[in-house]
């Protein structure tokens, strides 16, 4: 079956401008999180959705970045005014969410980078 | 607060050769995971590892699990050059994983 997707693969934007990452996940999946990853950090948490319950955002670094999923379904994370060090790749990841455990598979990423 | 400590970090290996990664972390969780990523690409789950003693295999790789120790083991026996990649260990913290920095794996033919 189709794994999780993210929109777009790259992304090169200009400092100061807004972006918009999107990730779709497995089907079925009703938990969502959000990672970055970059060279200095390794891969770290950001946000973690699980059906309508509230979301976990103790991992988003600023109050540039937030993060929506419409529906239980497709997530949008949005960084305001980027930095150069926002540059990164982010990892969506989605998992069945209701076993004891949470196997998390992971799309393809989205590669930022901010000039 | 958790932490996942990965060694070695880097790891050149002769193909045929054995080899272990260490994964430790610093508070108590039965739930370890270990991600494959290839360059440029995203992570591929390897093995789950939900109990004290559990013990996967796949192929070459076979990943253990010491919740008493909180350790984790991957080794690699008879190295290919196929398995070249970076290895993350991954501890469930409920609403996340917490990931190790990941160990570098270039086999030399």
């Amino acid at each position: 079956g189709a794994g999780v997707s993210q929109s777009p693969s790259n992304k090169v934007t200009e400092k100061g401008k807004d972006v918009e990452l999107r990730c779709d996940p497995i089907s079925g999946h009703t938990a969502l999180y959000w990672y970055r990853q970059s060279l200095g950090q390794g891969l770290e948490f950001l946000i973690y959705f699980q059906g309508n319950s509230a979301p976990d955002k103790s991992g988003l670094p600023s109050d540039r970045f937030s993060a929506e999923r419409t529906g239980g379904s497709v997530s949008t994370l949005t960084i305001q005014r980027t930095q150069q060090e926002d540059s990164a790749v982010y990892l969506c990841a989605s998992s069945l969410g209701s076993s004891s455990y949470n196997e998390q598979f992971f799309g393809p990423g989205t590669r930022l980078t901010v000039l | 607060e958790l932490k996942v400590e990965q060694n070695p970090l880097f790891l050149s290996m002769q193909e045929g050769k054995n080899y272990t990664i260490y994964c430790n972390y610093s508070t108590t969780s039965d739930r370890l995971y270990w991600y494959r990523q290839d360059p440029g690409k995203s992570l591929e789950s390897l093995f789950v590892l939900l109990s004290n003693g559990a013990v996967k295999q796949e192929g070459r790789l076979m990943a253990s699990l010491d919740t008493k120790a909180r350790l984790s083991t991957l080794h690699i026996t008879a190295a290919v050059h196929d398995l070249s990649a970076t290895y993350f260990c991954a501890v469930d913290r409920g609403n996340k994983l917490v990931f190790g920095a990941g160990t570098i794996l270039r086999v030399k033919s």
